[in-house]
């Protein structure tokens, strides 16, 4: 069975900063990994994923994550955060022997960026 | 509609009652999937389906029933609600390929 794990239940930078969002997961095979954002009272926006080829994934509002297969790690990041990337981050996995195509979610950790 | 809808908004149900949480889906999307949203768990899914007449059972099931007569349909009901029911719950769907997922804004469950 996968899972997921999100180390850290909240992160705080100030804006400008870099942003990193740690993410690990176990799987059987190589992972579908997939980052989500989740706005107060929101549903869940899709920011990025990672199915094959290039280990660095670029998303939307200009988020990056890297997929690092000796640490199972799939990390989000972005250079420079902004007050308004203050939100709920998910990651997620989903095993790609599995027909049914479930995703496991991690925790979530809480974004907090201040001015 | 565009994309997947659910119904209600939110909800406060009283302990014992029977409860549907209504999903529907404009994308055609054969895959669908129920998660609940608690604090510092995430979400954890509770059903799936795969195409209409075919449904499974996620991690959480217990309490729960699905129903998937149609594509675009898939309700979720609670028999008889307890409190630790009260969650968020969403809906999802899958189109054809690895990764084309879609959530719904979710319903906001509380059991009193």
């Amino acid at each position: 069975a996968q899972s997921v794990a999100q180390p850290e239940d909240q992160v705080n930078v100030a804006e400008g900063n870099p942003l990193t969002v740690k993410c690990t997961y176990s799987v059987s095979g190589n992972p579908y990994l997939f980052w989500y954002v989740q706005y107060p009272n929101r549903g869940l926006q899709f920011l990025l994923k990672y199915i094959t080829g290039d280990n660095l994934v670029k998303g939307s509002y200009g988020f990056e994550a890297e997929f690092n297969k000796s640490q199972t790690s799939f990390h989000l990041k972005k250079p420079s955060a902004l007050v308004s990337d203050s939100a709920l981050y998910f990651c997620a996995v989903r095993a790609p022997t599995d027909s049914w195509g479930k995703l496991q979610f991690g925790a979530g950790t809480q974004v907090v960026v201040t001015p | 509609i565009a994309g997947i809808t659910q119904a209600p908004t939110s909800q406060i149900l009283a302990a014992g009652r029977r409860m549907t949480l209504r999903c529907t889906q404009d994308m055609r999307h054969n895959a669908m999937y129920w998660y609940r949203q608690d604090l510092g768990l995430g979400l954890r899914l509770i059903h799936y389906s795969n195409t209409a007449g075919t449904t499974g059972k996620g991690e959480v099931p217990d309490g729960y029933s699905v129903s998937r007569a149609n594509t675009d349909d898939f309700p979720l009901t609670l028999a008889s609600a307890v409190p630790s029911q009260t969650s968020v719950y969403f809906c999802a769907s899958r189109g054809q390929g690895a990764d084309g997922y879609t959530f719904g804004s979710g319903t906001r469950l509380t059991v009193v």
